[in-house]
């Protein structure tokens, strides 16, 4: 079993509707949770960082920990076409100087 | 946020010449980056670890004296891809975590470079 499981689409929804990217993840030390975004043929941007479980909105963009479950969710509301990228799962344990580990990504494209 | 910068952007090279890659933080000292591949269509692979003033520290099979890394300061980890080959033809990506005070820490990307060996 991989460390973080991504599904990796493709997902295809209509503008403005509210879109729900998960991860799950094996190793029960993770405490620090991003998502990034990243358009084709660019480098990933940090979208939410989440510490330990909770809820954190931003815009139209919030975040989901479920420690218990072992689960990471980011929500889309009131899709726009700009938003079509891949979507990155990350997760670390520690705050230290480790590298993050992926999820494989998923493809979204929002079609207007 | 924080700015991790990467350059070139783009590069094409001859087979058998070497192309360095930069990355470097913008407005924060980074002791550590950290070294990505990615393939089309694929996640973000790390190759390796770069430490300020010490050796970089390298994932299983990929090849210290083909991808050499230096971090010579604590803004400037440079990677560099010798006698390269079509097969190392990629989208290579730097990043950095911001070390805060608290709980916080966040990792920034470059902008990645995609290159390209004929």
């Amino acid at each position: 079993q991989k460390e973080v499981e991504q599904d990796p689409g493709p997902l295809s929804v209509p503008e403005g509707a509210i879109v729900s990217l998960n991860c799950t993840y094996s190793n029960s030390a993770f405490q620090y949770f991003m998502w990034y975004r990243q358009y084709s043929r660019k480098g990933p941007e940090l979208l939410m960082y989440t510490y330990s479980s909770g809820n954190k909105e931003d815009g139209r963009f919030t975040a989901q920990v479920d420690k218990s479950s072992k689960y990471i969710s980011l929500f889309i509301r009131d899709s726009q076409p700009s938003d079509s990228a891949t979507y990155l799962c990350a997760m670390s344990p520690t705050a230290g100087n480790t590298p993050l580990v992926f999820g494989k990504g998923t493809r979204l494209s929002v079609i207007a | 946020g924080a700015v991790v910068s990467q350059h070139p952007s783009r590069v094409i090279c001859k087979s058998g010449t070497s192309v360095k890659i930069e990355c470097r933080s913008l407005d924060f000292q980074a002791t550590t980056m950290f070294w990505y591949r990615q393939f089309p269509k694929q996640s973000l692979m790390l190759m390796a670890t770069s430490n300020e003033g010490s050796k970089a520290t390298y994932e299983q099979g990929v090849e210290k004296d083909k991808f050499l890394i230096n971090h010579a300061s604590l803004t400037l980890s440079t990677l560099t891809v010798t006698s390269a080959h079509p097969e190392d033809s990629s989208f290579y990506i730097c990043s950095a975590r911001v070390i805060g005070q608290g709980v916080n820490t966040e990792a920034f990307f470059g902008q990645g470079t995609r290159l390209t060996v004929v």
